[in-house]
């Protein structure tokens, strides 16, 4: 079965200040990996994903997301975190022979960027 | 090109109504799906149709039912509505052509349901 976990609730950064958002995932094949963000009172906004080849994805908003088999982490990052990007951020997770089956999402984390 | 549009925005029921959320899509999406979101709980799966004329049980299935109209709309109605039901209700879809891991889910702007 496939899950994803994010150990942190709250991250709290200065704007400025670089940011990173965790994520972990368990998949029995190989993983595709998203990330979403959610403002207050909107649906789930795509971020970016990782597929295949290199490591390191760039997304939207100048976010980017570093893929990490053997630790089986894929975290989000940003070098200098913005007021405006307190959100609530998901990761998801589906495995390589799901097909088009539904994405399955951590619990999310709620990023707060302090002037 | 709307994407993925959902409807009502907001609905109060009483313990016991029933009443049905609408999902349209205008991506030519074959895959449809119903989450609810709780606080803490983050996204749960409620059922979703892989393509048109399927749908299948997700992780919290159990007071809701769900119809793939066409490939464009999936609805999700609940019968006689509970407290436990309150939340805010996402559709979203996947996958042109014959569908991939590798597709991307799109949102729409959610449904908050209130049952008192």
């Amino acid at each position: 079965a496939q899950s994803v976990a994010q150990p942190e609730d709250q991250v709290n950064v200065a704007e400025g200040n670089p940011l990173t958002v965790k994520c972990t995932y368990s998949v029995s094949g190989n993983p595709y990996l998203f990330w979403y963000v959610q403002y207050p009172n909107r649906g789930l906004q795509f971020l970016l994903k990782y597929i295949t080849g290199d490591n390191l994805v760039k997304g939207s908003y100048g976010f980017e997301a570093e893929f990490n088999k053997s630790q089986t982490s894929f975290h989000l990052k940003k070098p200098s975190a913005l007021v405006s990007d307190s959100a609530l951020y998901f990761c998801a997770v589906r495995d390589w022979s799901g097909g088009n089956t539904p994405l399955v999402f951590g619990k999310g984390t709620r990023l707060s960027v302090i002037a | 090109n709307a994407g993925v549009t959902q409807t009502p925005k907001f609905q109060v029921l009483k313990t016991g109504q029933s009443m049905t959320l609408q999902c349209a899509q205008d991506m030519n999406h074959n895959s449809m799906y119903w989450y609810r979101q709780d606080p803490g709980m983050g996204l749960r799966l409620i059922y979703y149709s892989a393509s048109e004329g399927t749908t299948d049980k997700g992780e919290v299935p159990n007071g809701y039912n769900v119809s793939r109209l066409n490939k464009r709309e999936f609805s999700l109605r609940l019968e006689s509505a509970a407290p436990s039901q309150t939340s805010v209700y996402f559709c979203a879809s996947s996958g042109v052509g014959g569908g991939a891991s590798t597709d991307t889910q799109y949102f729409g702007p959610g449904t908050r349901l209130t049952v008192l």
